[in-house]
This record gives structure tokens, sequence and C-alpha cells, in this order.
């Protein structure tokens, strides 16, 4: 079974800060996703990353992807309050069947006003 | 466009009831999916369809049936409810880009199973 482990996870920090969250794996991934979820809602896709070394960004979000494409972080700048949510990153399998995702826990960030 | 669409938003059930939970999609996607999600398990895959016509089981498939109807619908149905599902489920359409399934998810159903 495939895991991805994310770290840390619980953060809660005050607005205006910087942050960095992980999202790790023994496992070689296709491609991987970050998505954000607010409470009460469905998850959102934030960004796609399919090539080892990839970087991307979204406004204050800087998602980076593995050389190995086993892990990923995600970054962010100056942190607001509606950067407040859950976070989770997800992989396609480079071996198996790519029709499912393997889902971390997620990290739930917190950024106080 | 609406995207993934749930039915209903909030359920209660006693232990032994039955109900569906609907699913919709107007994004033309090919593959649909369950997931119950439970504080701390993180989202756990119930059971998915790659296309239309096909059904597999998921990591949880227990106390569960799914029907695809057609390319935009997917039913989850519990035969007989039970505490331990009470959980919020969500319903998601992949869009394969370039080889990466981008999932889209639907705004939940919270059960609760008394």
């Amino acid at each position: 079974t495939q895991l991805l482990e994310q770290s840390p996870q619980f953060l809660s920090i005050q607005e205006g800060e910087n942050l960095t969250v992980y999202c790790n794996s023994s496992s070689v991934f296709s491609s991987l996703q970050w998505y954000r979820q607010e409470p009460g809602e469905g998850p959102v896709l934030l960004v796609t990353v399919v090539t080892g070394g990839e970087v991307k960004k979204l406004k204050r979000l800087t998602f980076q992807f593995g050389d190995a494409r086993k892990d990923s972080s995600l970054h962010i700048t100056a942190a607001q309050p509606g950067d407040t949510g859950l976070y989770l990153c997800a992989g396609t399998n480079s071996g198996g069947s790519n029709y499912k995702l393997t889902f971390g826990k997620g990290t739930l960030l917190t950024v106080n006003p | 466009n609406a995207g993934v669409t749930q039915t209903p938003k909030f359920q209660v059930l006693k232990t032994g009831q039955s109900m569906t939970l609907q699913c919709a999609q107007d994004m033309n996607h090919n593959s649909m999916y369950w997931y119950r999600q439970d504080p701390g398990m993180g989202l756990r895959l119930i059971y998915y369809s790659a296309s239309e016509g096909t059904t597999d089981k998921g990591e949880v498939p227990n106390g569960y049936n799914v029907s695809r109807l057609n390319k935009r619908e997917f039913s989850l149905r519990l035969e007989s409810a039970a505490p331990s599902q009470t959980s919020v489920y969500f319903c998601a359409s992949t869009r394969d880009w370039a080889g990466a399934y981008e999932q889209y998810f639907g705004p939940g159903t919270r059960l609760t199973v008394t």
C-alpha cells in the first residue's frame, strides 16, 4: 500500500508569517496534487505537478515536486486568514492503477489575524 | 456549470435503515468516486467507477453498494446503516490531464447513524 505522509499534522501561525508543509512517500508518483479543504466543504484542487523538480507558483503559494517524484512541499508566503484550511496532497501511482489517487491525511492550517 | 452536486447535504438514520446518496457531475468526466472522511483517518475510497458501466471496490467497500446510472450519475447505497458509517461522504469526478487524475469534489453529505 502506498502512503503519503504529511507534516506537520497541525499548524497555527499569525497572519503575515511564512510556512512550509510537506508531503513525503517512499514510493514514486507519476504526478502529485495539492488540495485545500475549508470547513464544511469538499476539497478543491490547487495545483498538479508532474515533472520531477517542477516548481509552480499560485500567487503566494509555491509548490515543488521532488526530483525523485517521491515528495512535495507547499510554501505559503505572508499567510492570511483566508489561507486557513486542511491542505491535502494526493498522488497518482506510477506503477499501478491510474484511476485511484493516494491521499495524505492532511495538514490543518490555522492563520490567526 | 454546477460541477459535482450531491444530495442530501445532511441525513440522520437509525441503525438498520437504508438510504441512497446521489451524485451527479456535468463536466463530462469518465471516472467518478465515493470517499468517506473521518477525523484522523483522512479520505478513504469506498468505490469508484472508471467509466460508465464499470464499478470497482476501493479501500473500505464493506456495507456499501454503488450504481453508475449513466455517465453523469453515480449513487452510493447503504443497505443497513450502522453507527460505524457515521461520516462525511464525498463524491468526486476526475479529469484525466496528462496522466494526472485531477479530482473535483462535491460539497459532501454529512451522515449520522444513531
